[in-house]
C-alpha cells in the first residue's frame, strides 16, 4: 500500500519569508512518480511539478523548489521570498509505475500555507 | 487548450435524493478520475477510467456511487441516494495516458460542490 504524509497541517509566515513545506512518502514500488498540486480558494488543483523515482536531481523554478531524497523517502518543496499569492492548500502526491494496475494518485492530507503581508 | 470542464459547480441536495455530476477532460486524454475530496482532507480516487474502460473502482461505494464513460470521452458521476457524509468536493481529472506510464501528467477540474443537507 502507498501512504503519503505531510505532517504540516498549516504554515503561517510572513512576506518574502523562505518557507519549507514536508512530505514524506511509503511504497514498495521501485518505479513511481511524486507530485506537487496547489489548490487555491477556487478549488482547481494545479500541478506543480512531476518527479520519477529514478531521478534524484533537485529542481528549480523561479521561486520554487524542490529537494527529493530517496534514502528519507521525502520530497520536500520550498518557496523563496513567499508571496500573499502564494496562500493555498499544497498537496504531495504519489502513483506507482504502471504494471498494469490502478495507477490513480494517493495524496496527503496538504499543508494549508498562509502568507500574512 | 481547454481544461477538465466539469458542472454543475454547485449543488445541494437532502438526503436521500440523487444528484449527478458531468466531466469533459482534455481532448484527447484516454485516462479519466474521479476523485472526492472531503473538507480538510487530500482527494481520494474514486474511480479511474482508460478510454470507456473501469481500471480501478475498489473505493467507489457502489451500492450508492455509479459512474460512465459509454464512449470514451465524456464522464458522469452520479449518487443515489445521496448520505449527509457525501458532502464534498468531486474532482474530475484526466491524462494522457496513465499516470504510472512515463508519469503523465494528471490535469484536474475545479471540482463539484456538493451539500447534503
Amino acid at each position: 500500500a502507498q501512504k503519503v504524509t505531510q505532517a504540516q497541517t498549516e504554515i503561517s509566515v510572513v512576506e518574502k519569508e523562505d518557507v519549507t513545506l514536508d512530505c514524506v512518502y511509503e511504497t514498495r514500488d521501485t518505479t513511481y512518480y511524486l507530485f506537487w498540486y496547489k489548490q487555491p480558494p477556487s478549488g482547481e488543483l494545479v500541478f506543480l511539478i512531476r518527479r520519477n523515482s529514478f531521478d534524484e536531481q533537485n529542481e528549480i523554478s523561479g521561486r520554487y523548489s524542490w529537494n527529493f531524497q530517496k534514502s528519507t523517502s521525502s520530497f520536500n518543496f520550498t518557496i523563496t521570498a513567499s508571496q500573499v499569492v502564494d496562500s493555498a492548500v499544497y498537496f504531495c502526491a504519489l502513483v506507482r509505475g504502471s504494471g498494469g494496475g490502478a495507477d490513480g494518485l494517493t495524496f496527503g492530507k496538504g499543508t494549508h500555507l498562509i502568507i500574512q503581508p | 487548450e481547454a481544461g477538465v470542464a466539469q458542472s454543475p459547480r454547485y449543488k445541494i441536495i437532502e438526503k436521500r435524493q440523487s444528484v449527478a455530476f458531468w466531466c469533459n477532460p482534455i481532448s484527447g486524454h484516454a485516462t479519466l478520475y474521479w476523485y472526492q475530496q472531503i473538507l480538510g482532507q487530500g482527494p481520494k480516487l474514486l474511480i479511474q477510467f482508460q478510454n470507456n474502460g473501469v481500471v480501478d473502482d475498489s473505493q467507489l461505494p457502489k451500492d450508492r456511487f455509479s459512474a460512465e464513460r459509454l464512449k470514451g470521452v465524456d464522464s458522469t458521476l452520479k449518487i443515489q441516494p445521496a448520505k449527509l457524509e457525501d458532502s464534498a468536493v468531486y474532482l474530475c481529472a484526466s491524462s494522457l495516458n496513465r499516470a504510472g506510464f512515463s508519469g503523465n501528467t494528471i490535469y484536474f477540474g475545479e471540482g463539484s460542490w456538493l451539500t447534503v443537507v
